[in-house]
């Protein structure tokens, strides 16, 4: 399957800690990004990273892509309560633009 | 900012009978896909749309139907809701490869 997976699939830190989530996945892509998801709620784009770019910055968020593993990984610096929320990867092919390719997650818990 | 809408958030159902789920979407973006999320499964894609009439099979289509008569409005349904069809189903709509904007989701419970 191209799903990206993500790593860990829970993840539990206090607030102000780094938190740092790993999303692998088989095919050559176009792109890959980041979505957040409250719970019980639909997904939010955080940031995207194209193939021939190694890492990007918004914010509090970085995102590192190593296309040689396979690989990305999403930073979160000095994390809040309110970072509490799960976590997906999304693939987009290179022959392929049409689908975007979700993991299952990575359930986040920033304890105040 | 792009909206997307769902028509429900909660919804319970009955074996056998037939679900409409609707999403609208206001910035006319010609792609919209239909998700359905299960715990440990992540999203998978059931169908999508590029184009006004125009539909494709996602990962998991067998049991669902769609329609999209009017670009801002893509319909996913179950022809048969049966209980294995419980899940939480996501719309969403874009209008390149680079982002997508999902609705807030809704849950069916299938009895």
């Amino acid at each position: 399957s191209q799903q990206g997976e993500e790593d860990p699939q829970a993840l539990s830190i206090q607030e102000g800690e780094n938190a740092t989530m790993n999303c692998s996945y088989k095919t050559s892509i176009n792109n890959l990004q980041w979505y957040r998801q409250n719970s019980g709620r639909g997904l939010v784009h955080l940031i995207l990273i194209r193939s021939n770019e190694r890492e990007k910055h918004s914010g509090r968020l970085r995102v590192t892509l190593d296309t040689s593993k396979k690989s990305s990984s999403l930073l979160i610096t000095a994390s809040r309560a309110a970072d509490t929320a799960s976590y997906f990867c999304a693939t987009v092919r290179r022959d392929n633009f049409n689908k975007f390719y979700f993991g299952s997650g990575t359930k986040l818990n920033v304890k105040p | 900012d792009v909206k997307v809408t769902q028509s429900s958030r909660y919804l319970v159902k009955r074996t056998g009978e037939k679900v409409f789920l609707e999403c609208v979407q206001d910035m006319d973006h010609e792609n919209m896909f239909w998700y359905r999320q299960d715990p440990g499964l992540g999203l998978r894609l059931i169908y999508f749309s590029y184009d006004v009439k125009m539909k494709e099979k996602g990962d998991i289509p067998e049991g669902y139907s769609v329609s999209r008569e009017k670009k801002e409005r893509f319909s996913l349904i179950l022809e048969s809701a049966s209980t294995n069809q419980t899940s939480m189903y996501l719309c969403a709509s874009r209008v390149n490869q680079e982002t997508q904007y999902f609705g807030p989701g809704t849950r069916l419970l299938v009895l």
